[in-house]
Parts: C-alpha cells; sequence; structure tokens
C-alpha cells in the first residue's frame, strides 16, 4: 500500500479565513512533505518533516503554518492568504532512513483564495 | 539556476510506438533520480527511479536509462499506449533520507490512437 491521503479535496477561501488541510499516510513513513505546485510548473518544496521534527522550511511565508501531530499525519495551517496563494497543495511521505528515498504523493487539496 | 531540466515540454508519440523522455541535470551530487507521472488535478505518482551505481533499470514497459558521464537520464515507455497520455516529471536528489527533491519543469506526452 503506498496511499498517502489528504483533505479536502477542494477548498476555496476567503483572505481572512483560517482553514487546515490534512494530509495522513499508514505506510510508516518517517519523512513528510508538503509541496505546492501552480500550473504548468513543477512541484516545490515548502516543508519537510522528518521523525516529527521540522527539518526544513523553504522560506515559506508564515501565513502557512505546518504541524505533525504524530508520525502519520501532517497537517498545514492556513490564515491571511493571499490570491497568489491558490495552488494544488501536494503532501508526500518518505521512509526517512540513510537509503536513497521514493516519495509517495497525495492527490493534492486545490486551494483558491478569494 | 534550474538543477534538473526537461528541455522537450510535450511530445506525440503514435500508440504502440516507443516514448522517450529525456531530463539532463548540473548538480553532480546527485546520484538517485526518479520518474513521476502527473494527471491534471491529481498528485504525481512514482513511475521508477534508478540509483547512480546502476546505467539501467527497468519495469514492465518503462525503462530509465542513466549516463552519469553526461548527467543525463532517459524514460523509454515501450510500446506507449492512450493512457500514458500525461505530464512526466523526471526528478533528482542525493543518497540520503529526506533530502528534497528537485523537480524538471515536465514533459507532456501524448499518446495517439
Amino acid at each position: 500500500d503506498t496511499e498517502v491521503t489528504q483533505t479536502p479535496k477542494h477548498l476555496v477561501m476567503g483572505m481572512t479565513n483560517k482553514k487546515s488541510l490534512k494530509c495522513e499516510q499508514h505506510m510508516g513513513h518517517r519523512a513528510m512533505y508538503w509541496y505546492k505546485q501552480k500550473a504548468k510548473k513543477p512541484p516545490e518544496l515548502m516543508f519537510v518533516y522528518s521523525y516529527e521534527k521540522l527539518s526544513i522550511n523553504e522560506s515559506v511565508p508564515s501565513r502557512f503554518s505546518p504541524e505533525c501531530p504524530n508520525s502519520s499525519l501532517l497537517n498545514l495551517h492556513l490564515h491571511a492568504l493571499q490570491p497568489e496563494d491558490s495552488a494544488l497543495y501536494l503532501c508526500a511521505s518518505s521512509q526517512a532512513d540513510r537509503r536513497a528515498d521514493t516519495q509517495y504523493f497525495g492527490p493534492g487539496t486545490r486551494l483558491t483564495v478569494l | 539556476d534550474q538543477q534538473v531540466k526537461q528541455n522537450s515540454p510535450s511530445l506525440s508519440v503514435q500508440e504502440g510506438r516507443i516514448s522517450i523522455l529525456n531530463c539532463d541535470y548540473t548538480n553532480s551530487m546527485f546520484d538517485y533520480f526518479l520518474w513521476y507521472k502527473k494527471y491534471p488535478a491529481e498528485g504525481p505518482t512514482f513511475l521508477i527511479s534508478i540509483s547512480s551505481i546502476k546505467d539501467k533499470n527497468e519495469d514492465g514497459r518503462f525503462t530509465v536509462f542513466l549516463n552519469k558521464s553526461a548527467k543525463h537520464l532517459s524514460l523509454h515507455i515501450v510500446p506507449s499506449q492512450p493512457g500514458d497520455s500525461a505530464v512526466y516529471f523526471c526528478a533528482a536528489s542525493r543518497n540520503s533520507g529526506n533530502t528534497p527533491l528537485v523537480f524538471g519543469k515536465g514533459t507532456r506526452l501524448s499518446v495517439i490512437a
């Protein structure tokens, strides 16, 4: 089973709203990732969690706040977003051991900021 | 500076023929390479990977070739099927746990029946 699930599938929010994206995997992976993908562009890394600790933050604005409550769950809290933040938000996970690591992606959350 | 380049934004191939998607990289520290397939509004699906200690990896209709001296890899799909029509991303990383993947811009493959 190489499934990563993400909810919601679609989200529309105003610039003053607070919302959260959720990601879950039950593959025993210890690294989880958030990516942002705009149309016709490759995925751009936002955050990496390794063993439930934030290990990489790619200079993401503070209006995006990640959280890893346990090894299976990853959240992305959104507050005061801008219309240009509209994108497909992808979660991925990998084993996070010392070997070369394949990342498995979820289906994404399509976010529209009005 | 783009470290992973897919210079062909699109490719059209007839059903049953071979599709060859190319990828070049500039960072000599990369030693693990992956191909992902992506349909619109879905997440990328892992297809096949190759470590730098190999020059070829095969999985069914998909074969990835790596030429380290040229910093070039390619994905061969044979025979191509209409369901293979998607965007294919090449990605690279260093061979250690949870290092970020660096993606190319993708190549849109259209397989014509």
